[in-house]
């Protein structure tokens, strides 16, 4: 496509159900990235993939968080059991080749709500 | 961790002002970038500037590399109401999996 594309762009639900967040990069854009960010703070760093594997899920907050990306394109990010302090932003990036050194391309987020 | 730190963490300045954000990082870089943030959602890239380059322009943008002090800035020429923002810089991590990024340098600028 065009660029990374979210959705949904919002979400609310209630508190201890699970939520899927999807994203679809750039085509051909093998890296691609989900960051978290709560209101007024910086990227935290959640989850990489290339291709279909994920060499570095150091950033995912806990076992209730998991991803997954299937053909090389869509990725979906899942929480389990939402809580309230998993309400934020989440964004996804993709990037070309291994990604390092060069542009990463972001989409507009999700803003989830956990009521 | 390799995480750059911005400051200011809030700039308040009128338009036709130039604008100074900071950077520091705390390991060897082989680039940095940054990034501008409207609005609390996508991130918009600005500037790529590489370790063995020490200044770089685009457009009203002009950044700085001080890899000696493992800093960077970022100035914004003749500011303008739309250039409100954040700002933020950003470096891959050593085993290049993951673009990190600062907290940002929140920009107002008021006409």
């Amino acid at each position: 496509g065009a660029g990374v594309s979210q959705s949904p762009s919002n979400k609310v639900t209630e508190k201890g159900k699970d939520v899927e967040l999807r994203c679809d990069p750039i085509s051909g854009h093998t890296a691609l990235y989900w960051y978290r960010q709560s209101l007024g703070q910086g990227l935290e760093f959640l989850i990489y993939f290339q291709g279909n594997s994920a060499p570095d899920k150091s950033g995912l907050p806990s076992d209730r968080f998991s991803a997954e990306r299937t053909g090389g394109s869509v990725s979906t990010l899942t929480i389990q059991r939402t809580q309230q302090e998993d309400s934020a932003v989440y964004l996804c990036a993709s990037r070309i080749g291994r990604g390092e050194g060069t542009e990463a391309f972001f989409g507009q987020g999700t803003r989830l709500t956990v009521v | 961790s390799q995480q750059g730190e911005e400051d200011p963490q809030a700039l308040s300045i009128q338009e036709g002002e130039n604008a100074t954000m900071n950077c520091s990082y705390k390991t060897s870089i082989n680039n940095l970038q940054w990034y501008r943030q409207n609005s609390g959602r996508g991130l918009v890239h600005l500037i790529l500037i590489r370790s063995n380059e020490r200044e770089k322009h685009s457009g009203r943008l002009r950044v700085t590399l001080d890899t000696s002090k493992k800093s960077s800035s970022l100035l914004i020429t003749a500011s303008r109401a739309a250039d409100t923002a954040s700002y933020f810089c950003a470096t891959d991590n050593q085993a290049g999996t993951a673009l990190i990024f600062g907290k940002g340098t929140t920009l107002s600028v008021s006409s």
